[in-house]
């Protein structure tokens, strides 16, 4: 139990697109979500916060209007990272918690989305 | 605010031999969850073990164990028998109750496991 799915695992994208990243808990209800933002052999960084319909809580210098996460339902959240750039180019990934037949407190990661922008 | 360190950015070990990777943190808090995750090539968080801190009965999980000091803030884990499988970035981390289950994480221990 407690799985957490990412759609796409790798994505590329031309400088000034949009891309949409999928998060889903698969056999659980994910009362909260994490997304994270992780470099090259480094700890994960938290972006953000998102409870099932409320709007995401963004940590200090992450750009809310750059990173838009929506989390719709209590199995699937999204980030959408509009107009990406080079820099945005990164190692994200989500987590979820909530009720599972394991630990309530516990977040389960998904496996997590290479994005380069060329 | 909650700190984790890991203070050993990389180890090494013989297959099927015994290492220990140590985990401190600061807290003023008294209830909290203590996790170890796993981070192997593929880089898929994979939990290792848990451990609540109003136990005092250090958690197992077949071969992997905690040494949890909690005056000490010392949350260290043992890998027995050690594999080429457990070749992985190790990851400690901190939930405090009352912080919507955010975890806070350590930088990392890179383990290498040799044959």
């Amino acid at each position: 139990g407690a799985v957490v799915s990412q759609h796409p695992s790798w994505v590329i994208c031309k400088s000034g697109t949009s891309v949409k990243i999928e998060c889903r808990s698969l056999d659980f209800q994910a009362t909260t979500m994490f997304w994270y933002r992780q470099f090259p052999k480094q700890s994960l960084m938290l972006m953000a916060t998102s409870n099932e319909g409320s709007k995401a809580t963004y940590e200090q210098g992450v750009e809310k209007d750059k990173f838009l996460i929506n989390h719709a339902s209590l199995t699937l959240s999204t980030l959408t990272v509009t107009s990406a750039h080079p820099e945005d180019s990164s190692f994200y990934i989500c987590s979820a918690t909530g009720r599972t037949s394991g630990n309530l407190d516990t977040q389960y990661f998904g496996p997590g989305t290479r994005l380069t922008v060329l | 605010a909650q700190t984790v360190t890991q203070s050993q950015p990389e180890m090494s070990v013989q297959e099927a031999e015994t290492v220990t990777l140590s985990c401190t943190y600061d807290t003023s808090e008294s209830n909290y969850y203590l996790f170890w995750y796993k981070q192997p090539p593929s880089r898929q968080m994979i939990l290792v073990i848990r451990q609540e801190a109003y136990k005092q009965q250090n958690a197992t999980e077949n071969r992997f164990s905690v040494n949890f000091q909690k005056a000490a803030k010392s949350f260290s884990l043992k890998i027995s028998d050690s594999q080429l499988g457990d070749t992985a970035m190790y990851f400690c981390a901190f939930m405090w109750n009352n912080a919507g289950n955010m975890l806070t994480f350590g930088g990392g221990t890179r383990l290498m496991v040799k044959p």
